[in-house]
């Protein structure tokens, strides 16, 4: 029931740059509400990757970048690493809903 | 260091209860929300509340409203999660998370606990 919408997989060779984008709708990343994105590594609870549509936490690499446009966000990872595989979420709020959402995730595999 | 550190975890029957604790430590706790967030086994994440810094403010998705109930208790440095009434669709694995300010980064939930099974199955 994820109002957020990601393609479930994407992959790259090592080098190689890949993008995730996160489409919503007119109630929650078309409203103006800022996407966030997390990184979940396989068994390990998620960990904040980009906040505010394009802003990083300190530690995290300017390999990841992240961007908005209209109702849909991206994420996109450059010189893929085997260490980036891992499922990756957006977030925002939904007006509508009065809740925070999810994306359904995506799973980045390195080839 | 920011830690948070879930229990309360567990089997319980279809119609049970069960309370999750999350003790938080590293940073000025009642300055912060504070949120729970669910994960079905193998499924995507789900928002399941969220509580103001002096907790005076709650909201719940709606899958759980008038069913669960968050609190804090700032003297502990803990954030709870009473849930009622559960159901099988209510096994995952729950996550208390640090919502971080509007105007640090823009209310993303910042800090992640490791986590807390909680099955409801007969």
């Amino acid at each position: 029931q994820s109002v957020l919408t990601q393609p479930p997989s994407v992959s790259g060779a090592p080098g190689q740059r890949v993008t995730i984008s996160c489409t919503g709708s007119d109630s929650n990343i078309g409203a103006g509400f800022t996407v966030h994105w997390y990184q979940q590594l396989p068994g390990t609870a998620p960990k904040l990757l980009i906040y505010g549509n394009s802003y990083r936490p300190s530690g995290v690499p300017d390999r990841f970048s992240g961007s908005k446009s209209g109702t849909s966000a991206s994420l996109a990872i450059s010189g893929l690493q085997a260490d980036d595989e891992s499922d990756y979420y957006c977030q925002s709020y939904d007006r509508s809903l009065s809740a925070y959402v999810f994306g359904t995730g995506t799973k980045v595999t390195v080839l | 260091e920011v830690q948070l550190l879930e229990s309360g975890g567990g089997l319980v029957q279809p119609g049970g209860s069960l309370r999750l604790s999350c003790a938080a430590s590293g940073f000025t706790f009642d300055n912060y929300a504070m949120t729970w967030v669910r994960q079905t086994p193998g499924k995507g994440l789900e928002w399941v509340s969220v509580i103001s810094g002096s907790g005076k403010s709650t909201d719940y998705a709606n899958s759980v409203k008038d069913r669960f109930s968050i609190s804090r208790d700032n003297s502990k440095n803990t954030v709870y999660l009473q849930m009622n009434s559960l159901r099988a669709d209510d096994t995952a694995v729950y996550y208390c998370a640090k919502r971080c300010s509007s105007s640090t980064c823009y209310k993303a939930f910042d800090y992640w606990g490791q986590g807390a099974l909680v099955t409801v199955s007969s």
